[in-house]
């Protein structure tokens, strides 16, 4: 099957920036979501990699490169309310396009 | 307001029984998904639905069964069989199959069986 690797727990500082990257296997790989969920919450869609490079959204941007079969998510001018887990998760070739997700990185950030 | 409810919150259970999740919908998405999240870990895909009428297994499918008779409509059966099913139990849509990036998920239920 597939499976994706990422930092269990990140920490920074109000204001920093922060990279939490992704690996995954490339057996049926289509492209890359991220994903954001606060504790207890719901998941919300953050970013999506169908291509190769950054994409930008607002504080938050993420990146994909299939040839070392990587990803990041990038966060900028970290505020409290980011403390979150944050799941890469990928999208699976052929019609049903199925995401599997990563374990999740649990973001602290501190005053 | 368009979204995604699921009922109840919070759900107890003895082992042994049955037991019926809520999922609906009124984004007029095709396709919708059941996963289940443990402590400290990711989602795991049961079941998902690309049409009314069809539906498919996911990593996990057993235990569990799924009905999708109505657009709106998703229910998740967990079953005496599934050995753990005390979890944190998600429903997702997305407008098609091959949208399925960007999925938006409902509240969650969480189930206890005792």
């Amino acid at each position: 099957g597939q499976s994706l690797e990422q930092p269990s727990e990140v920490t920074a500082v109000e204001g920093a920036i922060v990279q939490i990257n992704c690996t995954y296997q490339t057996s049926g790989f289509y492209g890359l979501s991220w994903y954001q969920q606060h504790d207890g919450g719901a998941p919300t869609f953050l970013s999506y990699n169908g291509l190769d490079g950054l994409e930008e959204t607002g504080r938050f941007s993420s990146f994909l490169s299939r040839s070392d079969s990587y990803g990041y998510l990038l966060l900028q001018e970290l505020q409290m309310k980011d403390s979150a887990s944050y799941f890469c998760a990928e999208v699976a070739s052929g019609s049903a396009r199925q995401l599997t997700f990563g374990s999740g990185t649990q973001l602290t950030v501190l005053p | 307001d368009g979204g995604i409810t699921q009922s109840p919150k919070y759900l107890f259970r003895k082992e042994g029984q049955n037991v019926t999740l809520s999922c609906e919908q009124n984004l007029n998405h095709d396709a919708m998904y059941w996963y289940r999240q443990d402590p400290g870990q990711g989602l795991r895909l049961i079941y998902y639905s690309q049409i009314v009428n069809d539906f498919q297994k996911g990593d996990i499918a057993e235990g569990y069964s799924v009905s999708r008779e109505k657009k709106e409509s998703f229910p998740l059966t967990v079953t005496s069989a599934q050995k753990n099913p005390t979890a944190f139990y998600l429903c997702a849509s997305s407008p098609s199959g091959t949208t399925s990036y960007e999925q938006y998920f409902g509240p969650g239920t969480r189930l206890t069986v005792t």
